[in-house]
């Protein structure tokens, strides 16, 4: 079934371990976001990326790491997990991306089904 | 400020009500507009695009003014099934999220 996973669906994680979320899309979309999602904020990107090659800062960037090393995945690393990065973690792609593709629905945004984790 | 602000609500309203909802944005730049759907502790979910013309989808109606620079969504004849978080997004590259506006209709 066509679409994103992402991975772990859950965790729980000590302070100050290293931790990475997985994202891949069998989609061949441009481009890839990571958001968080907490109550009363609701959702605000991380990172995003283009196209495969090239990342970018969302609001809420720091404490977090991404790659974008081929077309289909987009891990986001956490280096050293704190507290307040226990959150709700969705990632999501879109046609869209490259000069030239924009479309009507490039920029629709297809979601993962979200990777809850809390730092202890 | 956070780039796109939206009405947190709650909005609580009964089984045919009309509703409606604003989000203002701020980068003039954006291009793209959308709302989202998302149901608790699910994934959002498309809704629907919102053109620069209005565009109408059954029940729901979304409007765009550039002008002013915020989005709209009506929903007519409220459902049960209505009962969801709305939120708007707003971009071009980067993809921007209101913080939702909570909807339950009430039998």
């Amino acid at each position: 079934i066509a679409g994103i996973t992402q991975a772990p669906t859950s965790q729980i994680l000590a302070a100050g371990r290293r931790m990475t979320l997985r994202c891949t899309q069998d989609m061949r979309h441009n481009a890839m976001y990571w958001y968080r999602q907490d109550l009363g904020l609701g959702l605000r990107l991380i990172h995003y990326s283009n196209t495969a090659g090239t990342t970018g800062k969302g609001e809420v960037p720091d404490g977090y790491s991404v790659s974008r090393a081929n077309t289909d995945d987009f891990p986001l690393t956490l280096a050293s997990a704190v507290p307040s990065q226990t959150s709700v973690y969705f990632c999501a792609s879109s046609k869209a991306g490259l000069a030239g593709k924009q479309g009507a629905g490039a920029n629709v945004l297809t979601f993962g089904a979200g990777s809850r984790l809390t730092v202890l | 400020r956070k780039e796109v602000e939206q009405d947190p609500g709650p909005f609580n309203v009964p089984e045919g009500a009309t509703v409606a909802f604003n989000c203002t944005y701020s980068n003039s730049a954006s291009q793209s507009f959308f709302w989202y759907r998302q149901d608790c502790r699910k994934e959002p979910k498309l809704l629907m695009s919102v053109y620069s013309s209005g565009n109408e989808d059954g029940r729901f109606t979304a409007q765009l003014n550039r002008a002013s620079q915020y989005i709209s969504l009506l929903i007519r004849d409220s459902k049960l099934s209505d009962s969801a978080t709305y939120l708007c997004v707003v971009g071009h590259n980067d993809m921007r999220f209101g913080a939702g506006t909570r909807l339950t209709v009430k039998p």
